[in-house]
């Protein structure tokens, strides 16, 4: 069974002051790890796909790179409009099209 | 973009109702998804279908059903609504990819519907 746990729950950050999310994760063969953000009231907003260990993708102050364990999430000088819930999903190859995702972090940035 | 379009934002019903909820997408996804999304507990999966007509239960499907008469369009009904059924429900699709070996693909979600059941 694939399993994915999200650290740490909640994080606070001051405006411009970097730091990281992390997904770890298990599943037998990673068919793709997937970040998504969340806002309140909102639906989750696909952010990146990760295939394979070592790859990394860029999205403006966003940074995803992926181990055979785990996956960081940097978040470089961040703005209060970065915050929150990140979520993080993946996909084994099981056989099943369902991805199982983390309970996410909630991040907010202050001013 | 991918467009995920939920009929209703926020609903309101009573208790013994029987609710629709409906989604539709405007990508020509294969699969689709129904999630419930509850403080502390994350997003859970009710049903998912991989095709018209087609569909599997999550991990919670108990007081749930589905349609799934077109491919861009996957219904959600509440039989019978009870108040633990008030949440926020999210659609989602995808295309397929394959289901052994090679790659996936992400779900796009809509932006939810927030029922209360009372």
């Amino acid at each position: 069974e694939d399993q994915v746990t999200q650290s740490p729950e909640a994080l606070r950050l001051q405006e411009g002051e970097s730091s990281s999310l992390n997904c770890s994760y298990t599943v037998s063969g990673l068919r793709g790890l997937f970040w998504y953000r969340q806002d309140p009231g909102k639906g989750p907003e696909f952010l990146f796909t990760l295939y394979s260990a070592g790859e990394e993708k860029e999205k403006e102050r966003l940074k995803a790179t992926l181990t055979k364990k785990e996956s960081f999430l940097h978040i470089t000088a961040p703005k209060p409009e970065d915050s929150a819930t990140y979520l993080c999903a993946v996909h084994g190859s099981g056989g099943s099209y369902i991805p199982t995702f983390g309970r996410g972090t909630s991040l907010i940035v202050h001013p | 973009d991918v467009k995920v379009t939920q009929s209703s934002r926020y609903l309101v019903k009573r208790t013994g109702e029987k609710v629709f909820l409906e989604c539709v997408q405007d990508m020509d996804h294969e699969n689709m998804f129904w999630y419930r999304q509850d403080p502390g507990l994350g997003l859970r999966l009710i049903y998912f279908s991989y095709d018209v007509k087609m569909k599997e239960k999550g991990d919670i499907p108990e007081g749930y059903s589905v349609s799934r008469e077109k491919k861009e369009r996957f219904s959600l009904i509440l039989e019978s609504a009870s108040t633990n059924q008030t949440s926020m429900y999210l659609c989602a699709s995808s295309l397929k990819g394959r289901a052994a070996g090679g790659i996936s693909k992400p779900l796009h979600f809509g932006n939810g519907t927030r029922l209360t059941v009372t």
